[in-house]
């Protein structure tokens, strides 16, 4: 079945920087792929997805890019602000059944 | 806005017991999925269902059964509750569409099992 690999699992960056963070997917059938941010005693909330069908997305701060022929998405975060500390997963899935594999999740601590 | 809510929030029971955790969503979403999240291991998924009384294993079934009676409600049941099964439980439910749709998640039951 589908692996998803999640790194690092803890990013520490300081106010302003910018912090990336990279999955790698073993099924070369998944399509799609979601960014969730997790902050502390809330729920997983979707920031950003992206298709097969694309190399590369933006929302504002946000942009994740994804590479299809290695295998691996990245999820990157400019201007860091102190309320993007939180949990962020990645997931992969095929399609069928909107099937989600997610990844071990990555703390990101922004100091300001 | 879609709103899943599941029934509590902070939960405990002995071990032996039978334990229903139950989910709830208002936006007439077909799919609904049951995950667990410990710490280190991301949301692994139990059970999913994609129409009332249907229901398909995810990764990690062993120890819970669901039930999908209606289309808003999915209940997860652990038949003989261990310790090993103290976790944090998320719901989620989409829309089923010829392309995966995102997934919209309830605030998540901690679990702790005696």
């Amino acid at each position: 079945g589908e692996n998803v690999e999640q790194h690092p699992s803890t990013l520490s960056v300081q106010e302003g920087d910018s912090a990336v963070i990279k999955c790698t997917y073993s099924d070369s059938a998944s399509n799609y792929f979601p960014w969730y941010k997790q902050e502390l005693g809330k729920r997983p909330q979707l920031i950003i997805d992206i298709r097969s069908n694309v190399g590369e997305k933006k929302d504002q701060r946000i942009a994740v890019t994804l590479n299809k022929t290695a295998k691996h998405f990245s999820l990157h975060i400019t201007e860091t602000q102190p309320e993007d500390s939180a949990v962020y997963f990645c997931a992969a899935s095929k399609g069928y059944g909107n099937k989600l594999v997610f990844g071990a999740g990555t703390i990101l601590r922004v100091k300001s | 806005d879609v709103k899943v809510t599941q029934s509590s929030r902070y939960l405990v029971k002995r071990t032996g017991e039978k334990v229903f955790l139950e989910c709830v969503q208002d936006m007439d979403h077909e799919n609904m999925f049951w995950y667990r999240q410990d710490p280190g291991l991301g949301l692994r998924l139990i059970y999913f269902s994609y129409d009332v009384k249907m229901k398909e294993k995810g990764d990690i079934p062993e120890g819970y059964s669901v039930s999908r009676e209606k289309k808003e409600r999915f209940s997860l049941i652990l038949e003989s509750a261990s310790t090993n099964q103290t976790s944090m439980y998320l719901c989620a439910s989409s829309l089923r569409g010829f392309r995966s749709q995102p997934q919209h998640f309830g605030d998540g039951t901690r679990l702790s099992i005696l």
